[in-house]
């Protein structure tokens, strides 16, 4: 069955502490991870997209890595405004849907 | 650049009452178009999603219904809530169905049962 496990479920950093979050898959035939970030009371926020192993993307203090198992999303001296819940999705061959983790809770302290 | 709107933000309604929401896109045609639910500390459902005009496919039996009357709208109903209907319902439109293009979400309705 696909699977989408992201760790930790929450995360406390101080400003400017550097950390990472994991996304880890089970899928058959990878089409694409995608990483998004979404705030209280509002609708996910597109990030990026990765297709095969390898591949990095970056985005201000963001970036984001993929194995062929995993995906890291990077976020090097964070502020208080990236503290968010970071959501990471797949779509795989054998699945026509994309298949979400349960996200990973992010609280930046100043 | 393109756009999606969701209304209302907020709805709070009885037991038993009918439900109409509205989502719209802007800025591109012919759009996949897909809504969630996503409860508390969860990630999200995929309730109904739509790759045209008229055709609808459901993810999930439940007490919802979508259609799709235009081409960029798409708007969930029920006729009768349950208490269980209550949560997060979220829109969103893809440039292509079933291929690797990154979904667009709207930023979502807060739905309340009494």
């Amino acid at each position: 069955e696909d699977q989408v496990t992201q760790s930790p479920e929450a995360l406390r950093l101080q400003e400017g502490e550097s950390s990472s979050l994991n996304c880890s898959y089970t899928v058959s035939g990878l089409r694409g991870l995608f990483w998004y970030r979404q705030d209280p009371g509002k609708g996910p926020e597109f990030l990026f997209t990765l297709y095969s192993a390898g591949e990095e993307k970056e985005k201000e203090r963001l970036k984001a890595t993929l194995t062929k198992k995993e995906s890291f999303l990077h976020i090097t001296a964070p502020k208080p405004e990236d503290s968010a819940t970071y959501l990471c999705a797949v779509y795989a061959d054998s699945s026509y849907k994309l298949i979400f983790g349960s996200g990973t809770r992010l609280l930046v302290r100043p | 650049s393109q756009t999606i709107h969701q209304w209302p933000a907020t709805l709070v309604q009885p037991v038993g009452s009918p439900l109409s929401l509205e989502c719209t896109v802007e800025g591109t045609s012919n759009p996949n178009l897909y809504w969630y639910r996503q409860a508390a500390g969860r990630g999200l459902q995929l309730l109904f999603y739509s790759v045209g005009i008229g055709q609808i496919s459901s993810e999930v039996p439940q007490n919802l219904s979508a259609s799709r009357p235009q081409d960029r709208q798409f708007i969930l109903s029920s006729k009768k809530l349950l208490l269980s209907d209550s949560g997060f319902y979220l829109c969103a439109w893809s440039s292509g169905y079933g291929s690797n293009q990154p979904q667009h979400f709207g930023d979502g309705t807060r739905l309340s049962i009494l």
